[in-house]
């Protein structure tokens, strides 16, 4: 069975760069899907964030375009996310997710991440 | 983009049916075949339940269905169980610029 987990700093300080890393366990990432972040501020909906191929091809929200990078590392099962210059309106929970064209078929359990001095 | 719109909340006795709204535009819902549809429990990552609009996942229980029609696409959970009670977001391919947009999410109570 497919499992991811997010890993990473529960805690950044604002306009720092928030990092966080997805393993992925039970398959191999280098398969013909995309591997997304998606968001979820405290008490609100989803956003995605941004998709990428193991490839390294990324597709990135408009909204975040201009702060957000992603990346893979094939060799450790992983891809990151990095989100640069946050504000306290980051605040959220960070899922990672297999994503097919159009949904996210697995998911992992969630990393909160606050923004705060 | 602005995100998708469901109704805040929607309750049913066991056993009964209730019918979840997820309307967006014809650049979304309308322009594509590819409504998802999550639910969440609490403290948990959401679960993949309709994809496709209307297919269900390996797993996922024949209670739960899903259509669209116009720029409206609808989740229904027939014969209502305790367990069902959780969040329920829809999500829509959006074309290549915007690629995905979820909806505001419905929280599903079971009285």
């Amino acid at each position: 069975q497919l499992q991811l987990q997010e890993s990473g700093p529960g805690l950044v300080k604002p306009s720092e760069t928030l990092s966080l890393t997805c393993t992925v366990s039970g398959g191999s990432i280098s398969t013909s899907y995309y591997w997304g972040w998606i968001r979820q501020p405290p008490g609100k909906g989803l956003e995605w964030i941004g998709s990428i191929y193991y490839s390294g091809s990324t597709y990135y929200n408009p909204s975040l375009r201009s702060r957000v990078t992603i990346s893979v590392d094939t060799s450790k099962n992983q891809f990151s996310l990095k989100l640069s210059s946050v504000t306290a309106a980051d605040t959220a929970v960070y899922y990672c997710a297999r994503a097919t064209t159009r949904d996210f078929d697995f998911w992992g359990q969630g990393s909160l991440v606050t923004v705060s001095s | 983009q602005s995100a998708l719109t469901q109704p805040r909340s929607v309750s049913g006795s066991p056993g009964q049916s209730v019918t979840i709204s997820c309307t967006g535009t014809s650049s979304d819902v309308g322009g594509y075949n590819y409504v998802s549809w999550y639910q969440q429990h609490p403290g948990k990552g959401p679960k993949l339940m309709i994809y496709d609009v209307s297919k269900r996942p390996s797993g996922v229980p024949d209670r739960f269905s899903g259509s669209k029609s116009g720029n409206t696409a609808s989740l229904t959970i027939s014969g209502l169980q305790s367990e069902d009670e959780a969040d329920y977001y829809c999500c829509s391919y959006a074309g290549m610029y915007t690629h995905y947009v979820f909806g505001t999410g419905t929280k599903v109570t079971v009285l």
